[in-house]
């Protein structure tokens, strides 16, 4: 089965500071798909990114970035110089692609999410 | 273009009441998704449809129904509503069963 932890409930930073988000997974499939949601207080998740296990290569946009790292199965989220505006809250989740026979696939299992809030 | 919509925005129930959450897309997505949000616990799949005509149970479907009444639209009904089903609800669609999913706005659903 698959499992996502995000293993920090809450984060308070100031703003102008950077900050990073854990994310940990375990999957036994080879292929599979990392994302990142928002949640603003206005309640609706808003799609970030998404990563296939194949790509390992650290992706950038804006003061956002992500590094993903196979090896300890970690990706993590990093905000670059964050703002009141990014106070949300922030999910990982993880879906198998290997439709082989595995009672997990294409299905999103999300971390419990990581609550942030900048202070201006 | 309205993406994901869902009705009602807000309900409350009493215990043993029946209701239908509404979900519709405009995105020609092929797969749609039921989830509930509690506080602490992320989001979890309560039913999945991975293509018109076809609808299977995610982790926690126990007391709930869903139709995929044609491509774009997904419904779940809570036959005999209990609190235990006081949650956010929100539906979500991928144009296929492994791609990006996109999400609704929610309906807080209280159950007295």
């Amino acid at each position: 089965a698959q499992k996502v932890t995000q293993a920090q409930t809450e984060i308070s930073v100031v703003e102008k500071e950077d900050v990073t988000l854990d994310c940990v997974y375990e999957t036994r499939d080879t292929t599979y798909y990392l994302f990142w949601y928002k949640q603003p207080p206005s309640g609706e998740l808003v799609f970030l990114i998404r990563r296939n296990s194949f790509d390992e290569q650290n992706e950038i946009s804006g003061r956002y970035s992500w590094n993903f790292q196979k090896s300890t199965s970690s990706f993590n989220f990093t905000i670059t110089a964050s703002q009141v505006v990014d106070s949300a809250v922030y999910f990982c989740a993880l879906s198998e692609a290997n439709n082989a026979g595995g009672t997990s696939y294409g299905k999103l299992t999300f971390g419990q999410g990581t609550i942030l809030t900048v202070h201006p | 273009n309205a993406g994901v919509t869902q009705t009602p925005k807000f309900q409350v129930l009493k215990t043993g009441q029946s209701m239908t959450l509404q979900c519709a897309q405009d995105m020609n997505h092929n797969s749609m998704y039921w989830y509930r949000q509690d506080p602490g616990m992320g989001l979890r799949l309560i039913y999945y449809s991975a293509s018109e005509g076809t609808t299977d149970k995610g982790e926690v479907p126990n007391g709930y129904n869903v139709s995929r009444l044609n491509k774009r639209e997904f419904s779940l009904r809570l036959e005999s509503a209990a609190p235990s089903q006081t949650s956010v609800y929100f539906c979500a669609s991928s144009a296929i069963i492994t791609d990006t999913q996109y999400f609704g706005p929610g309906t807080r659903l209280t159950v007295l």
